[in-house]
């Protein structure tokens, strides 16, 4: 139990585009779901925590009018980076906690933008 | 906040041997340790956790213990294996429904064969 799906798992797109990242909690309701950027041999940085039906609250420096973050129900999130640029390359990882508390992580993300 | 402190950054060990990771954490009110291991290219996955009501919690191989007097737990792999090998995270939360969780730096296990 307990599987958190992302996709997709990468993405290339060119600078100035958006990006749609989907998150879903398989055989449980997420009462939470966070997003997560990971660089490369560093820990997760938290982005947002966002509760079903209700708008995220960003971590202090995470541009909201960029990272797009939409808890739709108790099983999907989506993320999009709009207008993505080189900078925002990494590696996205969503998190969904379940009514035990237990949190559980997606397979991540990785997105490139040329 | 919280403040989660790992080490060590990295660990090298033979097949076989143990390995003990530690962390500490700053905020006494923190109450769930979850334990991750991250492969490569992949996302973290929940190995153990524990909550502030016991001391030692153990999975197999696998154990952690926690001294919330001194604010610090640990991680311990017995018997360790070539597939062992990965970044491990540890964090720290208080258990109520809007609080994150804090993570530590990670820890890169190699377990030679």
């Amino acid at each position: 139990g307990a599987v958190v799906s992302q996709h997709p798992s990468w993405v290339i797109c060119k600078s100035g585009t958006s990006v749609k990242i989907e998150c879903r909690s398989l055989d449980f309701q997420a009462t939470t779901m966070f997003w997560y950027r990971q660089f490369p041999k560093q820990s997760l940085m938290l982005m947002a925590t966002s509760n079903e039906g209700s708008k995220a609250t960003y971590e202090q420096g995470v541009e909201k009018d960029k990272f797009l973050i939409n808890h739709a129900s108790l099983t999907l999130s989506t993320l999009t980076v709009t207008s993505a640029h080189p900078e925002d390359s990494s590696f996205y990882i969503c998190s969904a906690r379940d009514r035990d508390r237990g949190q559980y992580f997606g397979p991540g993300t990785r997105l490139t933008v040329t | 906040g919280e403040n989660v402190e790992q080490h060590p950054s990295t660990l090298s060990v033979q097949e076989g041997d143990s390995a003990v990771i530690k962390c500490t954490y700053s905020d006494s009110a923190s109450n769930y340790f979850p334990w991750y291991k991250q492969e490569l290219g992949k996302g973290p996955q929940l190995i153990i956790d524990i909550r502030s009501n016991v001391g030692e919690k153990k999975d197999q191989r696998i154990a952690v213990t926690l001294n919330k007097t001194a604010k610090h737990f640990s991680l311990h792999i017995t018997e360790t294996q070539p597939e062992d090998s990965a970044v491990y995270f540890c964090a720290a939360r208080k258990n109520n429904a809007g609080n994150m969780l804090t993570f530590g730096g990670g820890t890169r296990l190699m377990v030679k064969p």
